[in-house]
């Protein structure tokens, strides 16, 4: 069964700062893999997404993440943080299973985001 | 277009109630899903449903439910409320099934349920 790991329960850092997100996962074969976010009271915005091909994928509000087979990781990137991205963040893997006739969506417990002006 | 908008956004019940939840997709989105969101064990898929069909389910018991109409709109029901289940609810509709693209889900704002 897959399963996905975010170290940081909660990282806090300076609005300008850059800011790296850990996820690390565990499934058998190439998951397909997910950043969402979560601001109070809100429901859950995509991101970003990897399904296949270049490992460096570009996101919204300049959010980028790279897919590290060897590592088993999907770290989330952004070179500047605005205090608009305080929120909590979500890894999630997706695989299929039962022949292909079934898929689930495995998140990771978040990382809530503090931005300090 | 509409994101998925879920009914009602907060509800209080009390233990041994039922209580049943609303969820309006995406138009033209076939497919969805609930989940359930606990500080404690964080994102938990519950069931989807699609073409009026519950296609797939996880592990919770069967006091969970739902059900989904013809024009893709689904509730869902719990029955013989726990304290336990105290939770947001998300739902997250998709174009298909998403075991046959894994299309991306698009979620609600979700209904926060307290059970006293």
């Amino acid at each position: 069964a897959q399963s996905v790991t975010q170290p940081d329960i909660h990282i806090t850092v300076s609005e300008g700062a850059s800011l790296e997100l850990r996820c690390n996962y565990s499934y058998g074969a190439t998951p397909y893999l997910f950043w969402y976010v979560q601001s109070p009271g809100q429901g859950l915005q995509l991101l970003l997404k990897y399904f296949s091909g270049d490992t460096l994928v570009q996101g919204i509000k300049g959010f980028e993440a790279e897919f590290k087979r060897s590592q088993s990781s999907f770290n989330l990137r952004k070179p500047s943080v605005h205090w608009s991205d305080a929120a909590e963040y979500f890894c999630a893997v997706g695989a299929k299973y039962s022949g292909g006739s079934n898929y689930k969506l495995t998140f990771g417990k978040g990382t809530l985001l503090t931005v300090n002006p | 277009k509409a994101g998925v908008t879920q009914t009602p956004r907060y509800l209080i019940k009390t233990r041994g109630q039922q209580v049943t939840l609303s969820c309006s997709p995406i138009s033209g989105h076939r497919s969805v899903s609930w989940y359930q969101q606990t500080p404690g064990q964080g994102l938990q898929f519950l069931f989807e449903y699609f073409s009026e069909t519950q296609r797939n389910k996880g592990n919770f018991p069967g006091r969970f439910s739902g059900r989904q109409f013809s024009n893709s709109r689904s509730e869902m029901n719990v029955s013989t409320l726990e304290l336990g289940d105290s939770a947001l609810y998300l739902c997250a509709s998709s174009l298909v099934r998403v075991a046959d693209s894994t299309d991306t889900q698009y979620f609600g704002p979700g209904t926060r349920l307290t059970v006293l």
